[in-house]
């Protein structure tokens, strides 16, 4: 079975400071990991995505995460924040060996608001 | 590319009809689609997977008679809420599976907000 834990359910921080959104993950050997965003009353739009290739993962709008199997971490980070970003932040894990019938378990979000 | 549409993305209606969501792929052909539910302020839970030219395979404790998923073609799923109740009101989202760099990544919708009255 795969599990996804969210760490904070809701992050806050100032424009133009650090980000961080952790995320734990219990899977398979081969994990894919994956973070969404979403906007108010919007769908979901992916960040990045690990999928065994290099560890650390660059995504859209200058986030990145680093996947460190010996942590079972995926903790998002992005060096400046923008008002943009306030949004709700999902981890989402998938078990590659079981390909073909892939499911997404989804984390229960994180709710980010930047303090202008 | 790899656009997912949804429609209605709004919907009210009363109790004991039924509404019918439509998940379009536009840009791409998907054999399997997804199927979610949304409360507010929470995860995505999985419904169901739905599979171009065969039955719905629905998660544990998802009425299939209730929530009727229809794949008939490789960019079209639907998914008919019967019978509907409040407590069916929710935020559905349907997602798209699609094989890139080899794996398959899902790509979602934009959702639809249904209000039961």
């Amino acid at each position: 079975a795969q599990s996804v834990t969210q760490l904070d359910s809701h992050v806050s921080v100032s424009e133009g400071t650090p980000v961080l959104l952790r995320c734990n993950y219990s899977s398979s050997y081969s994990p894919s990991l994956f973070w969404y965003v979403q906007h108010p009353n919007k769908g979901l739009q992916l960040l990045l995505k690990y999928t065994s290739a290099a560890t650390l993962v660059k995504g859209i709008n200058g986030f990145e995460a680093e996947f460190k199997k010996s942590e079972t971490s995926f903790h998002l980070t992005k060096p400046s924040a923008h008002m943009s970003d306030a949004a709700e932040y999902f981890c989402v894990v998938s078990d590659r060996t079981n390909f073909g019938n892939e499911k997404l378990t989804f984390g229960t979000g994180t709710r980010l608001t930047i303090i202008p | 590319g790899a656009v997912v549409s949804q429609h209605p993305s709004w919907v009210i209606c009363k109790s004991g009809t039924s509404v019918k969501i439509e998940c379009r792929s536009l840009d791409f052909q998907a054999t399997t689609m997804f199927w979610y539910r949304q409360f507010p302020k929470q995860s995505l839970m999985l419904m169901a997977t739905s599979n171009e030219g065969s039955k719905a395979t629905y998660e544990q404790g998802v009425e299939k008679d209730k929530f009727l998923i229809n794949h008939a073609s490789l960019t079209l799923s639907t998914l008919t809420v019967t019978s509907a109740h409040p407590e069916d009101s929710s935020f559905y989202i349907c997602s798209a599976r699609q094989l890139a760099g080899g794996t398959y990544e899902q790509y979602f919708g934009p959702g639809t907000r249904l209000t039961v009255t």
